[in-house]
């Protein structure tokens, strides 16, 4: 069964950079994946899919600070120069033939 | 521009229908898988329903029998029907374009309750 696992939460100082986890289940560590960004009160967008070998495709817009990297089964988004702006919940999502999975999100404070 | 405007949403009874809609522009719409996610308040994503760029659909298992995802590509538009509606079922739903989603609509708020 596809299952993504996020921490739920993760914490750094502005202007610092922090890295973000997403680990995919057993039997699926081929699997590329997509990070989504959710800012409090807003409509999620779509940030860059990484991968299985850790290239990644960034969605239009999508600041240079925003980068995503790969290792084994897990998927890797890491922030740097943090901004104000990037407080917001982050969720990565899989896909296999007629599913979706969605990660439970991980809520990122910017101290 | 790739743009997604959901429509459709408000408050129904435990046991109603409602029929959400999502109109599509900025894309070749016939090319696309599209997709329904929700959330539900301060919960996570859950995926919905997907219907393929041929037609083929699929459902969570929380929604399959109540649910029916439609797709009209001469008007670029994505329909949810929404049948024997529950109050678990309360979420912001957002219409989502692609397999791996690359755009989102701002959302439409159904609320379940009595």
């Amino acid at each position: 069964q596809l299952v993504l696992t996020q921490s739920p939460s993760a914490s750094a100082s502005l202007g610092a950079s922090v890295k973000l986890t997403c680990t995919l289940s057993s039997g699926h560590s081929s699997y590329a994946i997509a990070w989504h960004q959710q800012q409090p009160e807003k409509g999620p967008r779509f940030l860059m899919k990484i991968n299985s070998d850790g290239s990644h495709n960034k969605g239009d817009g999508i600041h240079d600070r925003f980068s995503g990297s790969s290792s084994g089964a897990e998927r890797y988004l890491t922030i740097s120069s943090l901004q104000s702006e990037d407080e917001a919940d982050y969720y990565c999502q899989a896909w296999g033939t007629g599913i979706q999975v969605f990660g439970g999100g991980t809520k990122l404070t910017v101290l | 521009e790739v743009q997604l405007v959901e429509s459709g949403g408000g408050w129904v009874q435990p046991g109603g229908s409602l029929r959400l809609s999502c109109a599509a522009s900025g894309l070749t719409f016939s090319n696309y898988a599209m997709n329904w996610v929700r959330q539900a308040p301060g919960k996570g994503l859950e995926w919905v329903s997907t219907i393929g760029s041929t037609g083929g659909t699929y459902y969570a298992d929380s929604v399959k029998g109540r649910f029916n995802i439609s797709r009209d590509n001469s008007r670029n538009t994505l329909s949810l029907q929404m049948n024997s509606l529950r109050v678990d079922d309360t979420a912001i739903y957002y219409c989502a374009k692609s397999t791996r989603i690359d755009y989102w609509g701002q959302g439409t708020l159904v609320t379940v309750s009595s």
